[in-house]
């Protein structure tokens, strides 16, 4: 089962900041959160990762709460290119990648 | 690099009829893996391999086999094709399955319908 729960879908203006939240109230201390977009019906693609401290990339930035049961993945500026379902995944080293439902943003213009 | 490439993109098959899913990756990447996805739904796992000689079962594995000769390959076949695998077959690898820092790259998936 998947380890975390996110709102089934988000809308966001083009051009705004788009901040995908994601519930993991049982995140245990030696595991990852993840974060895979899927764009229509393309394979799956990797964003970004966290332990404890926040993250930031090319992509996206990961804002994890200090009692890390809570997570946020933000886009600074959403693009139409944007749109798509957003996994949250949570991961400890040697396990399996377990995909949930995913948040589906659509970025309008 | 080719990345992760995955044949064919469409097939049918009639029930009960047997076929092979193709995955090659050329990153020399340790850990592949195989995903369903129906429908409005998020991925579920099939098998999954940590190296050349190692698979295991993901969430779903019924009606499905695997094998891992080479690092490169790996091979997904239905025995008896059943209407309930209508989906769409993502392959992905990643460098190691024990990192934390495990991207894995997909394939563009194979669609199949089965009648």
């Amino acid at each position: 089962d998947a380890k975390t729960t996110q709102p089934t879908s988000m809308d966001c203006a083009e051009g705004r900041a788009a901040n995908l939240p994601c519930n993991h109230s049982t995140i245990s201390g030696n595991e990852y959160v993840y974060w895979y977009r899927q764009i229509h019906s393309q394979g799956p693609q990797y964003i970004i990762h966290g332990l404890k401290n926040n993250e930031t990339n090319e992509m996206a930035s990961l804002i994890i709460t200090e009692d890390r049961k809570s997570s946020t993945l933000i886009l600074p500026h959403a693009t139409l290119r944007d749109t798509a379902v957003y996994y949250c995944i949570v991961r400890g080293m040697g396990d399996k990648l377990i995909f949930g439902t995913g948040t589906r943003l659509q970025v309008f213009p | 690099n080719a990345g992760v490439t995955q044949t064919p993109k469409f097939q049918v098959l009639k029930t009960g009829q047997s076929m092979t899913l193709q995955c090659a990756q050329d990153m020399n990447h340790e850990y592949m893996s195989w995903y369903r996805q129906d429908p409005g739904m998020g991925l579920r796992l099939i098998h999954y391999s940590v190296g050349a000689g190692i698979t295991d079962q993901g969430e779903v594995p019924n009606g499905y086999n695997v094998s891992r000769s080479t690092t490169e390959d790996f091979p997904l076949r239905l025995l008896s094709a059943a209407p309930s695998q209508t989906s769409v077959y993502f392959c992905a690898s990643s460098y190691s399955f024990l990192s934390s820092y495990n991207e894995q790259f997909f394939g563009p998936g194979t669609r199949l319908t089965v009648l």
